[in-house]
């Protein structure tokens, strides 16, 4: 089936510190979403892309939807203790409403 | 404005029990997805339901099955759990079926012993 790789895995840094994760896909996905979640909760949204090539902003996170529409990647600038948690992609193959996320990316900050 | 509400929070079952578990969608959302997440993964797509249709099935067993109401709230049941059916079961509304964005739940925990 269709899988997302997500990379790193995880990653330790220093508050102030700019971080850059991406994600992957073997097939063209049609919307690339970034959720963050925090231990015993949901996931919740902090960017959506729709199109090839476009790049969003949500304060200090920025995402971009690669114009090959088969990767995103998310950059957070000047990390701050609470970005701490894990960051998941998502995108939805072809016109269907399916969400298939990736593994995470666990980050974790020093202050 | 209310979110994605779901419940219980947390369910403990054995193993050949019956669980049903209830989502409320943010208002005026029309589909309701539902996912499994185990721990340390991403969560896996069960079910979409649009206009009380379903629209999209993942990978899983017929023990999983559900449903949407006239008010878009829904419920996803499953049969004869198993251990392996402990997770974190979420659900997600959207206000169309594709593109779009999908809002989460706090989730519900479910424990099989």
């Amino acid at each position: 089936g269709q899988q997302l790789n997500q990379s790193p895995q995880s990653m330790f840094i220093q508050e102030g510190e700019d971080v850059s994760m991406n994600c992957t896909s073997s097939s063209i996905f049609n919307t690339w979403l970034w959720y963050k979640q925090d231990p015993g909760e949901g996931p919740v949204l902090l960017i959506a892309l729709y199109k090839a090539g476009e790049l969003t902003s949500n304060g200090r996170l920025t995402a971009q939807f690669g114009i090959t529409r088969k990767d995103s990647f998310l950059n957070i600038s000047a990390s701050i203790p609470s970005d701490v948690g894990i960051y998941f992609c998502a995108g939805t193959p072809s016109n269907t409403g399916k969400l298939i996320f990736g593994q995470g990316t666990t980050l974790q900050v020093k202050p | 404005d209310a979110g994605v509400t779901q419940s219980p929070t947390h369910l403990i079952k054995t193993r050949g029990q019956h669980v049903t578990l209830r989502c409320s969608p943010i208002s005026g959302h029309k589909s309701v997805s539902w996912y499994q997440q185990v721990l340390g993964q991403g969560p896996q797509f069960i079910f979409q339901y649009y206009e009380k249709e379903e629209r999209g099935r993942g990978n899983f067993p017929d023990r999983f099955s559900a449903r949407q109401f006239p008010n878009y709230s829904s419920e996803l049941n499953v049969n004869a759990l198993l251990l392996g059916d402990s997770a974190l079961y979420l659900c997600a509304s959207s206000l169309r079926l594709a593109p779009n964005e999908q809002f989460f739940g706090p989730g519900t925990r479910l424990t099989v012993l």
